[in-house]
């Protein structure tokens, strides 16, 4: 079965600073990798997402996630968080021919 | 701008009453996913549609609860009766689906926010 964990409730960060939301995950196969954001009241909106190709992959409003097979890692990152980064993240994996499975997320609180 | 609509938004209703959540999927989507998110268990997948044909309803409560898509632009949420232990955000999501289904993203409605009392 395939599982996503995300180790941190919560990560505080301050504005300017560089951020890490951190996803682990067991996958049958090649895992299909994906980051969402959630805002109050809103539903999930896609970040982006690894197939295949460099480990690097980059997304919208600034973020980028890193693929790490070995350590079976895909860790969101962003250079300089912003305040209007505050959000719930949610990483989320598929294994070919099954479901989504999302991790319990993670809030990100930037601090100005 | 295609999005995936939902309604209603918030639906509060009482112990024992009928609640119906619709779901608009984007338009040319053939896969449609129901979530349901609450504190406590975080995002859990609900029933999952290919082509309208329902894949994967292990994660709904059998006895209480039933998804249909009577067609392509329309799914449906149905509680009967609702008990306090489902409220919850409910989220409609779609995708391209396909070959690619595996590997393509999911788009998410706005959620309905369901309150029994």
């Amino acid at each position: 079965a395939q599982s996503v964990a995300q180790p941190e409730d919560q990560v505080n960060v301050a504005e300017g600073n560089p951020l890490t939301v951190k996803c682990t995950y067991s996958v049958s196969g090649n895992p299909y990798l994906f980051w969402y954001v959630q805002y109050p009241n809103r539903g999930l909106q896609f970040l982006l997402k690894y197939i295949t190709g460099d480990n690097l992959v980059k997304g919208s409003y600034g973020f980028e996630a890193e693929f790490n097979k070995s350590q079976t890692s895909f860790h969101l990152k962003k250079p300089s968080a912003l305040v209007s980064d505050s959000a719930l993240y949610f990483c989320a994996v598929n294994g070919y021919g099954q479901n989504f499975v999302f991790g319990p997320g993670t809030r990100l609180s930037v601090l100005p | 701008d295609a999005r995936v609509t939902q309604t209603p938004r918030h639906k509060v209703t009482e112990m024992g009453q009928e609640v119906t959540m619709r779901c608009q999927p984007i338009l040319g989507h053939n896969t449609v996913f129901w979530y349901r998110q609450t504190m406590m268990q975080g995002l859990e997948l609900l029933a999952y549609f290919r082509n309208r044909a329902p894949l994967d309803d292990s994660g709904m409560p059998k006895d209480r609860f039933s998804a249909e898509m009577p067609d392509a632009t329309l799914a449906t949420l149905k509680i009967q009766p609702s008990e306090p232990r489902d409220s919850a955000v409910y989220f409609c999501a779609s995708g391209p689906g396909g070959d690619r289904a595996t590997y393509n993203e999911q788009f998410f409605g706005p959620g309905t926010r369901l309150t029994v009392l």
